[in-house]
């Protein structure tokens, strides 16, 4: 069975820019979470997307932004970028009722 | 709410010796804990989770924690370490299913030869 993927793997973009993350889950898992990991945060939850429905939020400002299509796959888009956007954006998808979360490789994402 | 503290940014070991990566958790919940490693540009791979099971996990490639509700702690072991064990690893915890992850600032393994 494939593992979750996402594209692309990496991505240069200039302040204010926007840009769209893609990630496809493993078959069968209908839950898609995002995580943002940078080397002075962390790594920081931004949004969980379950049945095309945002299920959980973290604490991002409103630039950060997602949605989730009736095939599970899920996109992330971040509006006006700024220097700090400049990170790891994982995708994990899970089972519906599932505990576990399996991971992407991750979009590194730079902004200059 | 749930928070993790992992205690040790960077450890280092020789190789053979004892792994113990530790990690201390506080939920509201009773909690899953998890522990994930990543290698560099790579994403995260689950080595073992507690879901309220058996309180020693054993996980993939020797590691195995144990869960100490009095201690509120989640230790991460394997007996024998490997160069191939040189990594980050992350301690992570969640209120169960459909919730978020919520991660520890992650321990960088070192293993010496």
């Amino acid at each position: 069975k494939a593992g979750v993927t996402q594209t692309p793997r990496y991505l240069i973009k200039t302040r204010g820019q926007q840009v769209t993350l893609s990630c496809s889950p493993i078959s069968g898992h209908r839950s898609v979470s995002w995580y943002q990991q940078t080397p002075g945060q962390g790594l920081q939850f931004l949004f969980e997307y379950f049945s095309e429905t945002q299920r959980n939020k973290g604490n991002f400002p409103g630039r950060f932004s997602g949605r989730q299509f009736s095939n599970s796959r899920s996109e992330m888009n971040v509006s006006t970028l700024e220097l700090g956007d400049s990170a790891l954006y994982l995708c994990a998808s899970s089972l519906e009722g599932g505990d576990e979360q399996f991971f992407g490789p991750g979009t590194r994402l730079t902004v200059l | 709410a749930q928070s993790v503290t992992q205690l040790g940014s960077h450890v280092s070991v020789s190789e053979g010796a004892l792994v113990l990566l530790r990690c201390n958790y506080s939920s509201s919940v009773p909690p899953y804990l998890f522990w994930y490693v990543q290698y560099p540009n790579q994403g995260l791979q689950l080595l073992l989770k507690y879901t309220s099971a058996a309180t020693l996990v054993k996980g993939i490639n020797g590691f195995e924690a144990e869960f100490k509700k009095s201690e509120t702690s989640f230790h991460l072991t394997k007996p024998s370490a490997h160069m191939s064990d040189a990594a980050e690893y992350f301690c992570a915890v969640t209120g169960g299913y459909g919730n978020k992850l919520v991660f520890g600032a992650g321990t960088i393994l070192r293993v010496k030869s």
